[in-house]
């Protein structure tokens, strides 16, 4: 069974501070793809980025990078240098098959104090 | 940049009520998607839609639910005899078939 686990529920960090979200995923299948998703206050999902199970280039977007490891099933998001406005849920999604459905994790809250 | 809509943001109805939710996807795009986040719990998978019919559903979308895409734009879940526990943020998606882009979500409280 596949399963997507993000063990921070919730992290209070001070603006400007980084940050790393832990995300650990289960599956048997050797083609897959990761997903991070942020939900800020008001709700709305925001694509963040998508990774294949075959590219563990780490990735970096501006302040945002993402940790691929295959040996530990796990793919990390990173913010650097916080900002309040990346106060949010984020989520860590996995998909399996031609549908693209997302497996979710849990989520973590994520709270960057002035 | 295209995104996809839903309407309404907010919906509010009596448990026993239909209600539907409408959803317009990129217009581009060939997959569709229901997913329901309960308040402060996590995203839920409901239904995926390809090609005029449901190609995947969860435990959750039982008889009560259906979807349809009755004009080649719009997406629309309907909730038969709706109940408090339906009480939830829906989320529409679409995609080429990767990555899924999300609605801003309807509120749905069911009272």
């Amino acid at each position: 069974a596949q399963k997507v686990t993000q063990a921070q529920t919730e992290i209070s960090v001070v603006e400007k501070e980084d940050v790393t979200l832990d995300c650990v995923y289960e599956t048997r299948d050797t083609t897959y793809y990761l997903f991070w998703y942020k939900q800020p206050p008001s709700g709305e999902l925001v694509f963040l980025i998508r990774r294949n199970s075959f590219d563990e280039q780490n990735e970096i977007s501006g302040r945002y990078s993402w940790n691929f490891q295959k040996s530990t099933s796990s793919f990390n998001f990173t913010i650097t240098a916080s900002q309040v406005v990346d106060s949010a849920v984020y989520f860590c999604a996995l998909s399996l098959d031609s549908n693209y459905q997302l497996i979710w994790g849990a989520g973590t809250k994520l709270i960057i104090k002035p | 940049e295209p995104e996809v809509t839903q309407t309404p943001s907010h919906q509010v109805t009596q448990m026993g009520q239909e209600v539907i939710l409408r959803c317009v996807p990129i217009s581009n795009h060939l997959y569709f998607y229901w997913y329901r986040q309960i308040l402060g719990q996590k995203v839920e998978f409901l239904v995926s839609f390809y090609n005029n019919e449901i190609s995947e559903k969860s435990e959750i979308f039982d008889d009560q639910f259906s979807v349809e895409r009755p004009d080649g734009s719009n997406f629309t879940l309907k909730i038969r005899s709706t109940k408090l526990e339906d009480s939830a943020m829906y989320f529409c998606a679409s995609s080429e078939p990767a990555p899924l882009h999300f609605g801003n979500g309807t509120r749905l409280t069911v009272t």
